[in-house]
């Protein structure tokens, strides 16, 4: 167990539909993050908030809403998916953002999105 | 623009004989090295990584890897692959306050 949890571990969804995706650390860290993972390509990160405040953006798609409670909670909703957004979702923590500390990233189990 | 290659996309070991899995990076200052390990079917787990010191890292499962500055590489090596070490792994590479940068990830078959 890494301390990251994130829920559902599979979801199949259709194009019109609206889900989200939960992640949850219980690790005590500052900042958390969201990595989506395709075939054959590199781990894109998407998003990284440090407490609950949004820190990085990269570029995502308006259909994907991120939304950050508090510093132990992180969601990913989901709307109007395109089938190539299927991929594997990664929610991820660390003490802190500022790389500067050199911290390790833990990473969740995943959550499995098929967009139909 | 910091970068990280893992120039093999599968590499194939018998059990019991020594793996390597090659990392090149790309930065312009002292970079901070990471190695992860994904399973099938779960996410990342953390190996290793080299910040400062020591050439040489030991990490979990009897990994290690060795910080070559010279030739830019970051080499995770184990003296004896067991199966259970087939998976996919990914190098990383940070410097300063810019997120974790990946490789596209080497996946390892042990074959018994």
């Amino acid at each position: 167990e890494t301390g990251v949890t994130q829920t559902p571990r599979h979801l199949v969804m259709g194009m019109t539909n609206k889900k989200s995706l939960k992640c949850e650390q219980h690790l005590g860290h500052n900042a958390m993050y969201w990595y989506k993972q395709s075939a054959k390509k590199p781990l894109e990160l998407m998003f990284v908030y440090s407490l609950e405040e949004r820190v990085e953006n990269n570029s995502v798609p308006s259909r994907f809403s991120p939304e950050c409670p508090n510093s132990s909670h992180l969601f990913l909703h989901l709307h109007t998916l395109q089938p190539e957004d299927s991929a594997l979702y990664l929610c991820a923590s660390s003490q802190d953002h500022d790389t500067f500390t050199r911290n390790t990233i833990y990473f969740g189990e995943g959550s499995w999105l098929t967009v139909v | 623009a910091q970068s990280v290659a893992q120039p093999e996309d599968q590499v194939n070991v018998a059990e019991g004989n020594p793996l390597t899995v090659k990392c090149t990076y790309s930065v312009s200052g002292n970079p901070y090295l990471f190695w992860y390990v994904q399973y099938p079917n779960r996410g990342l787990q953390f190996l290793l990584k080299y910040i400062t010191g020591d050439n040489l890292v030991k990490g979990s499962y009897g990994f290690e890897a060795e910080f070559n500055k010279s030739q830019t590489s970051f080499h995770l090596k184990k003296p004896s692959a067991l199966v259970s070490d087939s998976a996919l792994y990914f190098c990383a590479v940070l410097q300063g306050n810019t997120p974790l940068v990946f490789g596209k990830g080497t996946r390892l078959s042990v074959i018994a």
